[in-house]
């Protein structure tokens, strides 16, 4: 069974319209994060939460932004949506925020801006 | 900031065959360093990890990796592939719980029979 569950697998949106990528994780962890992984670049690290409050956020953009409302969710809504946010994003959580704490990745969402 | 550096994009091997993945970092501090596995398809998958101590660390599936401060780097070894093994693997750094991990942009392996 996933133990990260990310919904929807692939998506469709037209510029301009707003998504929500949502990410559940049954792990009980404490601490979940935001990936994107684009064509020829690394995968890049968007936002960090812990016991449901934001830690970090890499993202320059406030099209970006992550909801978590329970402890094991953490949706990311992207509004105004544009070809260059297509992307595979994945969720991830560890047992807690700290450096050496070990990382579960989702499957991730496919995202096609078009 | 950190930087990680995955000198290789692609890698081809034969089954049976031994494989090492290089993966440079820029940092002067305490670092975490950890390699993960993508399948086609799917999300990421923990390898090994480093923090202190030994600075040979094995993982699953018969990996290892070992740590150099001298060479600010952290190459992953196999000594026996298997074709389930390909894939494309990310090293990855962490140098504050409050960020993220930065990764480099991978080594595709490809592991012929």
């Amino acid at each position: 069974d996933p133990k990260i569950i990310q919904k929807p697998k692939y998506l469709v949106a037209v510029t301009g319209s707003e998504k929500i990528l949502i990410c559940e994780q049954y792990l009980g962890h404490n601490a979940m994060y935001w990936y994107r992984q684009s064509a020829k670049k690394p995968l890049e690290f968007m936002f960090s939460y812990s016991y449901q409050k934001l830690m970090d956020n890499q993202t320059a953009s406030s099209r970006f932004q992550p909801q978590s409302s329970k402890k094991n969710h953490l949706d990311l809504q992207i509004t105004a949506l544009k070809p260059d946010d297509s992307a595979t994003y994945f969720c991830a959580s560890s047992p807690h925020p700290g450096a050496n704490s070990d990382y579960t990745f989702g499957s991730g969402t496919r995202l096609l801006v078009i | 900031t950190q930087t990680v550096s995955q000198s290789d994009a692609h890698v081809t091997v034969f089954e049976g065959d031994s494989v090492e993945l290089r993966c440079n970092y820029s940092y002067g501090g305490s670092i975490y360093l950890s390699w993960y596995i993508q399948h086609h398809g799917h999300g990421l998958q923990f390898l090994l990890k480093y923090y202190s101590g030994n600075p040979v660390v094995q993982g699953v599936n018969g990996f290892e990796a070992e740590f150099s401060k001298s060479d600010s780097s952290f190459h992953l070894r196999k000594a026996s592939v298997h074709w389930s093994d390909s894939a494309v693997y990310f090293c990855a750094v962490r140098v504050n719980y409050a960020q993220g991990l930065t990764f480099g942009l991978g080594t595709r392996v490809s592991v012929f029979p």
